[in-house]
């Protein structure tokens, strides 16, 4: 069965460079969410996109910024990467019709290392 | 791959016997409860999932109460397996909502 992709796995960058996450949801799921999992921690939710329009938002530095395409692709931009945005960033989809009781599936996720 | 929980509260058990991990929740409006399994350099799996207006939930060997007097949520791992060994984290979502809000994680260690 398809699952959720995320590119790239792996991604090292400097200190105030930009990075760009990319998440490619199971298809015909129409939510997608963003969480932040640090070394040793919980995952944090970040922002989630539903048909395309936000539909919540959690602790996501302004310096973040996100947005779901027409497709359902999600894109999470990182401007100004600090050293403690080194996390491992999961993206999670869910689908129709949207309700606290649909399952979220998570991906692999992105291990950004910020130098 | 990268460790996850590197300093999270660490269950272990022996193979064979069964395993209870505890998961207090904050929010007394969250009405649904799942539990994921993480191994490391992986995304969060779904393991097993209950709604408020139920006090327990059973899947395949797991096992999840909810006790909403005291927010509490629990997962039981009947005869506990090698494969098991993974961080295990409980999380909470409210109706209307868009978000899951993630528990402590507890490592789980199945000794041979």
């Amino acid at each position: 069965a398809a699952g959720v992709i995320q590119s790239p796995r792996h991604l090292i960058k400097e200190k105030r460079e930009t990075a760009t996450l990319k998440c490619y949801p199971i298809p015909r799921h129409d939510t997608v969410y963003w969480y932040q999992q640090g070394p040793g921690q919980d995952p944090q939710f970040l922002i989630s996109f539903y048909e395309k329009m936000q539909s919540d938002k959690g602790s996501i530095p302004d310096r973040f910024s996100a947005q779901q395409f027409s497709d359902y692709h999600s894109e999470l931009n990182m401007s100004s990467l600090e050293l403690g945005d080194s996390a491992l960033y999961f993206c999670a989809s869910s689908p129709p019709p949207w309700g606290a009781y649909n399952e979220q599936f998570f991906g692999p996720g992105t291990r950004l290392t910020v130098l | 791959g990268e460790s996850v929980g590197l300093h999270l509260p660490t269950l272990s058990v022996q193979e064979g016997d069964n395993s209870i991990i505890n998961c207090a929740y904050s929010n007394s409006a969250s009405d649904y409860f799942i539990w994921y399994k993480q191994e490391s350099g992986k995304g969060p799996q779904f393991i097993i999932d209950i709604r408020s207006n139920m006090d327990k939930r059973q899947g395949q060997r797991v096992t999840v109460l909810l006790n909403k007097t005291v927010k509490h949520l629990s997962l039981q791992i009947a005869a506990t397996q090698p494969g098991d060994s993974a961080v295990y984290f409980c999380a909470e979502s409210t109706s209307g909502t868009y978000k899951y809000i993630f528990g402590t994680g507890t490592r789980l260690k199945v000794l041979a």
